[in-house]
């Protein structure tokens, strides 16, 4: 059973630009959400996929957005990217929402 | 909202001592869950224990153990004998709302100096 995976792991981009982030979940794993940690905070709620569609969002705005696949991959794009993007961006599977979350490694983007 | 809030942002502790960790919630829900995860310098979040808020019964795994108490809305973590391994940042969370995503604390940095 492989776990959740993240490319990229390390990004730099300048402001304004945008950004993809991909996840693989975990295998037998329906659920995926991202989260953005910013330096010495805690990791927060940006959005999560079931079953490829959309079910629920937090406080980020719309040049967050995101997709998963049929088989259960995601993929995170930022647009217009600005420098309070720079974060670790997170990405956990589940195997059905409510369940304990398994995170990857997290992608480190910095916006300069 | 839910809240969850870790009072201690950073503890330092020699080996071998015992160290406990302090998250305490906020929940208008009746049931709900609480997690502890651990974030070692790598970046990735290691779950270590989900908790059923039906089941008020302390639990240990090794020389992990959690002490959760409804009545104050605390969900303490304790390492028995540290390791310089256990440094980490240390989080406690718990969903939004029913099957929602996680709710995270500021984390614990917990340094175990050998």
């Amino acid at each position: 059973e492989t776990g959740v995976t993240q490319s990229p792991t390390h990004l730099i981009k300048t402001r304004g630009q945008q950004v993809t982030l991909r996840c693989s979940s975990q295998s037998g794993h329906n659920t995926v959400s991202w989260y953005q940690q910013a330096l010495g905070q805690g990791p927060q709620f940006i959005f999560q996929y079931y079953r490829e569609e959309e079910n629920g969002r937090g406080n980020f705005p719309p040049r967050f957005s995101g997709l998963q696949f049929p088989n259960y991959s995601s993929e995170l794009n930022v647009n217009a990217l600005e420098l309070d993007d720079s974060a670790l961006y997170l990405c956990a599977s589940s195997q059905q929402r409510g369940t304990e979350a398994f995170f990857g490694q997290g992608t480190r983007l910095t916006v300069v | 909202a839910q809240k969850v809030t870790q009072a201690q942002t950073e503890i330092s502790v020699v080996e071998k001592e015992d160290v406990t960790l302090d998250c305490v919630y906020e929940t208008r829900d009746t049931t709900y869950y609480l997690f502890w995860y651990k974030q070692p310098p790598s970046g990735e979040l290691v779950f270590l224990i989900r908790r059923n808020s039906f089941d008020e019964q302390n639990e240990i795994s090794g020389r992990y153990s959690w002490n959760f108490q409804k009545s104050t809305s605390s969900f303490n973590f304790t390492i028995t004998a540290s390791q310089v391994v256990d440094s980490a940042v240390y989080f406690c969370a718990l969903p939004n709302s029913g099957n929602t995503p996680l709710v995270f604390g500021k984390g614990t940095r917990l340094s175990v100096i050998a």
